[in-house]
């Protein structure tokens, strides 16, 4: 099955700064991409996604990017704020089944220091 | 929509003792999962429904882990008997299928046995 690797495990930026996540990914047939963030005690949270026949997406200081031949694919957070502190997962699904069955990386820590 | 909602939001019971978990996931979503995430092992898939019947249930770690979707609007995680290394936070997420869309999570509920 699908194998999705996630790096770095913690992160710490300082605010205004740049933060960047990467995942790679095993099956080339992963065809979505999905980013979330979980702050502490809460529950994962969509923030961006991509789909495979798209290569960069972005939202205000979200951006997440995919390079199919290499099979990975990145979080871009730029002008970082302390509110972006949490734990960002990425994830990658693989059809034929077509039930949107989500593999996980281990998740990132990100700190945004003040 | 309200979410995904699930119920009780924490658990505390004896070891030994049977536990129920539920979930009502967003209308219209036909694909439900149940996740359980630990520190140690991150977020893992324990089972997924498509219209009501079980896809995969390979993630369970075992007999005492049973769920059941008896229709759209409601599932159940049912542990029997609980042990200590059964504690972890178990999320409800659900989806729409048909194309490929993103998992929405509940807020999850937290267990301890003792």
């Amino acid at each position: 099955g699908e194998n999705v690797e996630q790096h770095p495990s913690t992160l710490s930026v300082q605010e205004g700064d740049s933060a960047v996540i990467k995942c790679t990914y095993s099956d080339s047939a992963s065809n979505y991409f999905p980013w979330y963030k979980q702050e502490l005690g809460k529950r994962p949270q969509l923030i961006i996604d991509i789909r495979s026949n798209v290569g960069e997406k972005k939202d205000q200081r979200i951006a997440v990017t995919l390079n199919k031949t290499a099979k990975h694919f990145s979080l871009h957070i730029t002008e970082t704020q302390p509110e972006d502190s949490a734990v960002y997962f990425c994830a990658a699904s693989t059809p034929p089944t077509g039930a949107n069955n989500l593999f996980f990386g281990t998740g990132t820590r990100l700190t945004v220091i003040p | 929509d309200a979410g995904v909602i699930q119920s009780p939001r924490h658990e505390v019971t004896e070891m030994g003792q049977e536990v129920t978990l539920r979930c009502k996931p967003i209308s219209g979503h036909d694909y439900l999962f149940w996740y359980r995430q630990t520190m140690m092992r991150g977020l893992e898939l324990l089972i997924y429904f498509n219209n009501n019947v079980p896809i995969d249930d390979s993630g369970m770690p075992e007999d005492r882990f049973s769920a059941k979707m008896p229709n759209a609007s409601f599932s159940t995680l049912k542990i029997q008997p609980s042990e200590p290394r059964d504690s972890a936070v178990y999320f409800c997420a659900s989806s729409w299928g048909h194309t490929l869309q993103p998992q929405h999570f509940g807020d999850g509920t937290r267990l301890s046995i003792l």
